[in-house]
């Protein structure tokens, strides 16, 4: 398939090894956030999501911190698989006024490699 | 259950042509989005549509339209192809409309304009 990370900040990291990958969002007034995986040839797939009156949350293997103050995301990936190489997206939904939609920004993204 | 259905999976079109790319969401959904993802950068958004209603707009030209049918399937048509239009266009679908729904993505349909 085709690549989507061609030009993206690379992460390299060894097969079990712990990978952070950090997210700078835009907006100060965005609420909710979900870090996507996409693989090449794939849409985004859904790993974590935190809503902005949380700090921390964590899923299998994962988990996502959220810093309001200086606007930084960041995912923990724990024991890194060669399965998780891929391109990691960080979205924002900022509730802007007087709408009521759905719409996210996306970050543009971060590969991580694993190696074997 | 079948996820987020998007066709065809790849199109290859001529400059100053029209194209549709069709969506089906997930069962049960009745918001569709669409973004584009043009390679080496992130999705960006272009229309959300929730209960046959446009929701919201990106930043695209009004060569981009789209529509929602009853069965809450969607078609995003793009006039006057140009070659910047090369990209994935990904479809998404929530449950609700509103903020703070997370999406499903389908795998998308790579257009390409030559």
């Amino acid at each position: 398939g085709e690549s989507v990370g061609l030009h993206l900040p690379t992460l390299s990291v060894q097969e079990g090894d712990n990978s952070i990958i950090n997210c700078a969002y835009s907006n100060s007034a965005s609420d909710y956030f979900i870090w996507y995986k996409q693989e090449s040839g794939k849409g985004p797939q859904f790993i974590i999501d935190i809503r902005s009156n949380m700090d921390k949350r964590q899923g299998q293997r994962v988990t996502v911190l959220l810093n309001k103050t200086v606007k930084h995301l960041s995912l923990q990936i724990a024991a890194t698989q060669p399965g998780d190489s891929a391109v990691y997206f960080c979205a924002e939904n900022m509730a802007e006024r007087g709408y009521n939609f759905n719409k996210f920004y996306f970050g543009s993204g971060t590969k991580l490699n694993v190696k074997p | 259950d079948a996820g987020v259905t998007q066709s065809p999976t790849h199109l290859i079109k001529t400059r100053g042509q029209q194209v549709t790319l069709r969506c089906s969401p997930i069962s049960g959904h009745k918001s569709v989005s669409w973004y584009q993802q043009v390679l080496g950068q992130g999705p960006q958004f272009i229309f959300q549509y929730y209960e046959k209603e446009e929701r919201g707009r990106g930043n695209f030209p009004d060569r981009f339209s789209a529509r929602q049918f009853p069965n809450y399937s969607s078609e995003l048509n793009v006039n006057a192809l140009l070659l910047g239009d090369s990209a994935l266009y990904l479809c998404a679908s929530s449950f609700g409309g509103g903020a703070n729904y997370g999406y499903t993505f389908g795998s998308g349909t790579r257009l390409t304009v030559v």
